[in-house]
């Protein structure tokens, strides 16, 4: 496989349960990011691994845990979330997080994971 | 703070029409500008970017221009298609925004035959 592959694809929960997010990429990227697309507004920036280390957690709920066991796998525990945490969850890479200036550090996003919770 | 402001949409077109969807954006320095489309049930693409002012961008038709006096980069297509139909993201990455890529809304197309 190729690009940035998540999984589930659909994912329905209550609010007790506990479920993961899966993103997995075979692009030789460092960065891995997580974001959010709730309907019509931006996208959210939640976090932020370069090297499996986290540089960026944009004021997430502590209720949304990510993990980033290495540089192709990040993972986006959920627990105890509420119904407006409903959404669809994008899971990107890039080089590194350099930027994108020099013309090889365009993220490339997964299909994404659509969350609903009941 | 960098910001990004689109048009809202929906913008419904007629195939062959002339397309334009408008993108502006605040930032301090010089950022690079992107759009990006997610057709339905995808995640985000690269559609095409620029990383100076006066670059045009192009990709499968599209175009887009960096404007550092009007602060734009509207996006342009001179004939659309029914497979064009998708919502567009415009977005900016500057130094002062480390590595945020900080995105617009969004503006879907429909493009009906």
């Amino acid at each position: 496989e190729t690009g940035v592959t998540q999984t589930p694809r659909h994912l329905v929960m209550g609010m007790t349960n506990k479920k993961s997010l899966k993103c997995e990429q075979h692009l030789g990227h460092n960065a891995m990011y997580w974001y959010k697309q709730s309907a019509k507004k931006p996208l959210e920036l939640m976090f932020v691994y370069n090297f499996k280390e986290q540089t960026e957690n944009n004021s997430v709920p502590s209720r949304f845990s990510p993990e980033c066991p290495n540089s192709s796998h990040l993972f986006l525990h959920l627990h105890t979330l509420q119904p407006e945490d409903s959404a669809l969850y994008l899971c990107a890479s890039s080089q590194d997080t350099t930027g994108p200036s020099s013309g090889a550090n365009v993220l490339t996003f997964g299909a994404g994971s659509r969350l609903t919770v009941l | 703070g960098d910001s990004v402001t689109q048009m809202e949409g929906p913008v419904t077109l007629s195939e062959e029409a002339f397309l334009t969807i408008n993108c502006t954006y605040t930032a301090t320095g010089y950022p690079s500008l992107f759009w990006y489309v997610q057709y339905p049930g995808e995640g985000l693409q690269l559609l095409l970017k620029a990383t100076k002012a006066d670059d045009k961008g192009s990709n499968k038709g599209f175009e887009a221009t960096y404007r550092k006096e009007t602060t734009s980069f509207h996006l342009e297509k001179g004939s659309v298609q029914v497979s064009d139909s998708a919502v567009y993201f415009c977005a900016l990455f500057s130094k002062d925004s480390s590595y945020k890529l900080i995105f617009g809304s969004g503006t879907r197309l429909l493009v009906r035959p």
